[in-house]
């Protein structure tokens, strides 16, 4: 069975310092990975997202991820982060090969602080 | 592009009433929809897949007869929730799949249901 696992349940950092939100999976089978973002009272955004081809992936706002297969980990990484960053991050995992459904990671509160 | 809504944003009821919310892919035609359950400081879960056309396919646990969902057109899908009680109080978001990009879930705004 899929289950994605984010480490963290919060993460204080103070503005411009640099960020890593921490994801692993465990799949028998190839996956898609993908980094949401929420915003208080607000829906998932897209940050980015593994279906093949280079481990680095990046996204918008500044972050970017690298898949390891080897570890079955999906860090999600900024290297300097501002106040509006502060949110909570979704990881999510689905089966490759077309549509499956999202597996979701529990969610990491990221604080910005000034 | 990949813009998806949801209406109402938020919404307050008495209990026993039933309560409509609207999904619309607004710039792509969604053969999927997705609806979700989020409750405080918690992970989102799937509560049914929804397809044009069809029967959703409702998550173990998710009771079909008290969320209704249906999917009449390539852009709409509905969920409504019939004689709500308060433990329906939730924020309910949707998400779509396109025609052409099976593999990224465009997600809506999300609706906050509060049942009085």
């Amino acid at each position: 069975a899929q289950s994605v696992t984010q480490l963290d349940s919060q993460v204080p950092v103070f503005e411009e310092a640099p960020v890593e939100l921490r994801c692993n999976y465990s799949s028998s089978v190839s996956v898609y990975l993908f980094w949401y973002v929420q915003y208080p009272n607000q829906g998932l955004q897209l940050l980015l997202k593994y279906l093949s081809g280079s481990t680095l992936v990046k996204g918008i706002n500044g972050f970017e991820a690298e898949f390891n297969k080897s570890q079955t980990s999906f860090h999600l990484r900024k290297p300097s982060v501002h106040i509006s960053d502060t949110a909570e991050y979704f990881c999510a995992a689905s089966l490759s090969g077309g549509y499956n459904k999202l597996i979701f990671g529990a969610g990491t509160r990221l604080a910005v602080h000034p | 592009g990949a813009v998806v809504s949801q209406h109402p944003s938020w919404v307050i009821c008495k209990s026993g009433t039933s309560v409509k919310i609207e999904c619309r892919s607004l710039d792509f035609q969604a053969t999927t929809m997705f609806w979700y359950r989020q409750f405080p400081k918690q992970s989102l879960m799937l509560m049914a897949t929804s397809n044009e056309g069809s029967k959703a396919t409702y998550e173990q646990g998710v009771e079909k007869d008290k969320f209704l969902i249906n999917h009449a057109s390539l852009t709409l899908s509905t969920l409504t929730v019939t004689s709500a009680h308060p433990e329906d109080s939730s924020f309910y978001i949707c998400s779509a799949l396109g025609r052409r990009s099976t593999d990224t879930q465009y997600f809506g705004p999300g609706t906050r249901l509060t049942v009085l």
